[in-house]
């Protein structure tokens, strides 16, 4: 049982590039989510899915697509890099929207040139 | 967003010492948790609060669902070289839908 898997661990992007954060859990938990972690600023909400092929929007979204098309993949794609994406992003796991974020991958370092 | 405001930033103790630390929002919440970050790691899960007033424990650390709903409260006794780490609280606003993050809290143990 790996619980939540996140990769890569580490990436460096040139400005404009595009790139997947892969995340996944065996878990068969329905709810997923993805956070961005920026000093001082504590976790953020890019977005989140409550089940397979649905998805809706967090607190900061913009710049970021995610898909559901299954229950175990939640990948998230940075569309054009900006610097502004320079951050620590974590996927989450939970087995329902109404249970609190329950199991953390241990996240993808992401450093934007 | 929903602004959480975790103090203080940081904290540096000697070990055996006991440790306090609050959250508070401009919302109402309906849930606190608290997770503890170690470097490298994603956050882990330490307590879960439902109900204002509520105290729960879970080992050494206690932590207490505020009476005002805006608030939540972490106790951490005899601390030991393994509590180093960042802890963040979250809450849950009662008509929201995600859980908002507060800044955390960074605690480091003198042996």
């Amino acid at each position: 049982n790996a619980g939540v898997t996140q990769t890569p661990k580490f990436q460096v992007l040139k400005t404009g590039q595009s790139m997947t954060l892969q995340c996944a859990q065996d878990m068969n938990h329905e709810y997923m989510s993805w956070y961005r972690q920026d000093p001082g600023m504590g976790l953020r909400l890019i977005h989140y899915s409550v089940g397979a092929g649905i998805t809706d929007q967090g607190e900061v979204p913009n710049g970021y697509n995610v898909s559901r098309s299954t229950t175990e993949d939640f990948p998230l794609r940075l569309l054009s890099a900006a610097p502004s994406q320079t951050s620590v992003y974590f996927c989450a796991s939970s087995y329902s929207r109404f249970d609190q974020p329950q199991h953390f991958g241990d996240g993808t370092r992401l450093s934007i040139l | 967003g929903q602004q959480l405001n975790q103090s203080p930033q940081s904290m540096f103790i000697q070990e055996g010492e006991d440790v306090s630390m609050n959250c508070t929002s401009s919302s109402i919440f309906n849930t606190w948790l608290w997770y503890k970050q170690d470097p490298g790691e994603g956050p882990v899960l330490l307590i879960a609060l439902y109900k204002a007033g509520e105290l729960t424990s879970n080992g050494r650390l206690t932590a207490q669902f505020g009476i005002t709903r805006k608030d939540s409260f972490l106790n951490i006794s005899a601390s030991i070289p393994s509590d180093v780490g960042i802890y963040f609280c979250a809450g849950h606003t009662i008509t929201g839908n995600q859980f908002y993050f507060g800044t955390g809290t960074s605690l480091t143990v003198i042996p």
